[in-house]
């Protein structure tokens, strides 16, 4: 089975702080992404991408940056964490085309207060 | 661009009776659909999913879900549910013209099923 690893569960920041979320996955996969969750709104894409050091902003990548060194790896990046960014965050990987399904990990909640 | 409609935010249903989430989307170009499901404290996992050929799709745990193109749904659906099916169920979309399977989801239906 693929696994995603995201290594936090649960966060608690402060505003202004700079706040890393690594994901890992084990399956080779080109594609990785992160979204965010919230009640009533779904999940919504932030950020994606298709190889190492290639990266697309999602529908809401304001306020967040992404790193993808190894192609295993896809680090989120909250350069300046505020309140508004308080939420689950959930990691994917998929294999290259549409028809692939995407395999989430667990999810890191964050806190920022 | 393409989106994702979950009319349903809540769906209260007791145990052993059939049920329906419903699904609309909108989409310019040939798409694949997908439903995952969420339990209490865990990430998505796939129920199943539309790329192409027989319109009735079955999936895990007993559910199936059908695409009907004229009236752009994918609606789930179970004939009988259990409490353990207690959970959020998301609709999703992605065109099957892009190299990344960039999904849309909905905005989520939660399944509360009770005794």
């Amino acid at each position: 089975d693929v696994k995603v690893t995201q290594s936090s569960r649960y966060l608690v920041k402060r505003t202004g702080e700079k706040v890393f979320l690594e994901c890992v996955q084990d399956m080779d996969h080109e594609n990785m992404f992160w979204y965010r969750q919230d009640p009533g709104l779904g999940l919504r894409l932030i950020y994606f991408s298709y190889d190492v050091k290639m990266k697309e902003k999602g529908d809401i990548p304001e306020g967040y940056s992404v790193s993808r060194e190894k192609k295993e790896r896809f680090s989120l990046i909250l350069e300046s964490a505020s309140t508004n960014q308080t939420s689950m965050y959930l990691c994917a990987s998929g294999g290259r085309g549409g028809a692939n399904v995407l395999t989430f990990g667990a999810g890191s909640r964050l806190t920022v207060l | 661009a393409q989106s994702v409609t979950q009319l349903d935010s809540q769906v209260p249903v007791f145990e052993e009776a059939p049920v329906e989430l419903r699904c609309n989307y909108s989409s310019s170009v040939s798409v694949y659909l997908f439903w995952y499901v969420q339990y209490p404290n865990q990430g998505l996992q796939l129920l199943l999913k539309y790329l192409s050929g027989s319109t009735l799709v079955k999936g895990i745990n007993g559910f199936e879900a059908e695409f009907n193109k004229s009236q752009t749904s994918f609606h789930l659906r179970k004939p009988s549910v259990h409490i353990s099916d207690t959970a959020e169920y998301f609709c999703a979309v992605t065109s099957n013209t892009g190299t990344a399977s960039k999904l849309t989801f909905g905005t989520g239906t939660r399944l509360q099923v009770t005794l």
